[in-house]
């Protein structure tokens, strides 16, 4: 069975800094997808990013980028330029290659932003 | 557009009634999905539908229905509830389509409170 860790329930960064939250997996599966879920106190999980097993590139978007790192099994997630709109739980999560699959989630990092 | 909408946002309900969530979306996605979640945990997958065809029912007890009536519609029927099913029911969907990366796309979510 896959499985997702997240081993920081909580961060904390400064308002214009970097944070980096971690993720690891574990899985026997070669085509596989990554994605981080953002979850504020609206309580919608909002897609952050995502990223192919099959791809070598790291995946960004805008001030969010990972470091996927398939043979660590390893999928970390670097805010840049934090802003205090960023503070939420955060969810790691792997879903099979098939369509229609479960998504398996992490238990969730809660970033905290000071301004 | 990737929205997909829930009502109702709030819902309490006692032990003996029936009521029904609601989830809609028009993407033209074929796969939606139910999830649970408590709070400060992670998503907990109940249901999954697939061309309007049941795929996935994570052994949920009975008195949690689910109905795809078209493919941009999903319901789940909740009958008899304990108070320990009080949770944020939150509905999602994606393409479906096998070889894609097939994000999946939440709604808001209803919060479910049984006296």
């Amino acid at each position: 069975a896959q499985t997702v860790t997240q081993s920081q329930p909580e961060m904390s960064v400064q308002e214009a800094e970097t944070v980096t939250l971690s993720c690891t997996y574990d899985t026997s599966e070669s085509d596989y997808y990554l994605f981080w879920y953002k979850q504020p106190p609206s309580r919608q999980m909002i897609l952050v990013i995502r990223q192919e097993a099959y791809k070598q590139q790291n995946a960004t978007e805008n001030r969010f980028s990972v470091n996927f790192q398939k043979a660590a099994k390893s999928f970390s997630l670097k805010i840049s330029d934090s802003q205090l709109g960023d503070a939420a739980m955060y969810f790691c999560a792997y879903r099979r290659g098939t369509s229609g699959s479960r998504l398996t989630f992490g238990e969730g990092t809660q970033l905290t932003v000071n301004p | 557009d990737t929205e997909v909408t829930q009502t109702p946002k709030h819902l309490v309900m006692g032990m003996t009634n029936k009521k029904s969530l609601k989830c809609e979306q028009h993407m033209g996605h074929r796969a939606m999905y139910w999830y649970k979640q408590k709070a400060k945990k992670p998503p907990e997958l109940m249901f999954v539908y697939s061309y309007e065809k049941l795929s996935i029912n994570e052994s949920v007890p009975s008195r949690f229905s689910p109905e795809c009536p078209n493919s941009s519609l999903l319901n789940l029927h909740l009958h008899a509830l304990q108070p320990e099913d009080s949770a944020l029911y939150l509905c999602a969907s994606s393409q479906g389509l096998t070889g894609y990366v097939d994000t999946q796309y939440f709604g808001p979510g209803t919060r479910l409170t049984v006296l």
